[in-house]
């Protein structure tokens, strides 16, 4: 019944050691979305795809990059993790863009060493 | 610039008691889409309810009612009979149908705990 997976739900990293968070969807949406979310802060918002096309917020560092290889599967990347990275890193996924609901995963958690 | 306000950082109450939620948004458009999500300590954003601008027509949904009000910009989520599980953060959100470069713009939360 799981509609949006992410893997790990826990991941340890060390200091610029690049890392590589997962997300899949059976809900066969068409926006998949990464969000960042530090301790007692909403969820930031750092990137999206619709479809193959790739959307990145303005503030969003360049260490944070994101892959799209198929509409199931939407990858993050980060390539020199630093300790202000540790974070929950969420997915999500909405059938369209403007005002459709979007649906969670359950989060990774990445700890930087 | 559309902008969600939850002025309550924390709320703390007594199981079986009914607690509300507030949530006021600004926004320039006529239509949008309001939403609550639930974030339990497990991490994952649950979502609860989405309420478009032209329906204000309060829900119920089990314990769960919402009340939209555009007259105030307010879209306030009351907990009837609060229970121990109940207790996580919980998120207003808006998202601009006709204009807006994000998304989904969260207001900052809420943090309920219902105490045994």
């Amino acid at each position: 019944d799981a509609m949006v997976i992410q893997n790990p739900r826990y991941q340890v990293t060390q200091f610029g050691k690049p890392v590589t968070l997962s997300c899949s969807q059976t809900l066969n949406h068409n926006v998949m979305y990464w969000y960042q979310q530090k301790s007692s802060q909403a969820p930031k918002l750092l990137f999206h795809y619709y479809d193959k096309d790739f959307n990145n917020e303005a503030d969003t560092p360049d260490n944070f990059q994101s892959r799209r290889p198929n509409t199931s599967f939407c990858f993050l990347d980060i390539r020199s993790p630093g300790l202000g990275d540790a974070a929950m890193y969420l997915c999500a996924t909405s059938r369209d863009m403007r005002a459709d609901t979007q649906y969670f995963g359950p989060g990774t958690r990445l700890t930087v060493l | 610039a559309q902008k969600v306000t939850q002025a309550q950082t924390e709320i703390s109450v007594v199981e079986k008691e009914d607690v509300t939620l507030d949530c006021v948004y600004e926004t320039r458009d006529t239509t949008y889409y309001l939403f609550w999500y639930k974030q339990p300590p497990s991490g994952e954003l649950v979502f609860l309810i989405r309420r478009n601008s032209f329906d204000e027509q309060n829900e119920i949904s089990g314990r769960y009612s919402w009340n939209f009000q555009k007259s105030t910009s307010s879209f306030n989520f009351t907990i009837t009979a609060s229970q121990v599980v109940d207790s996580a953060v919980y998120f207003c959100a808006l998202s601009e149908a006709d204009s807006g470069n994000t998304p989904l713009v969260f207001g900052k939360g809420t943090r309920l705990s219902v105490i045994a």
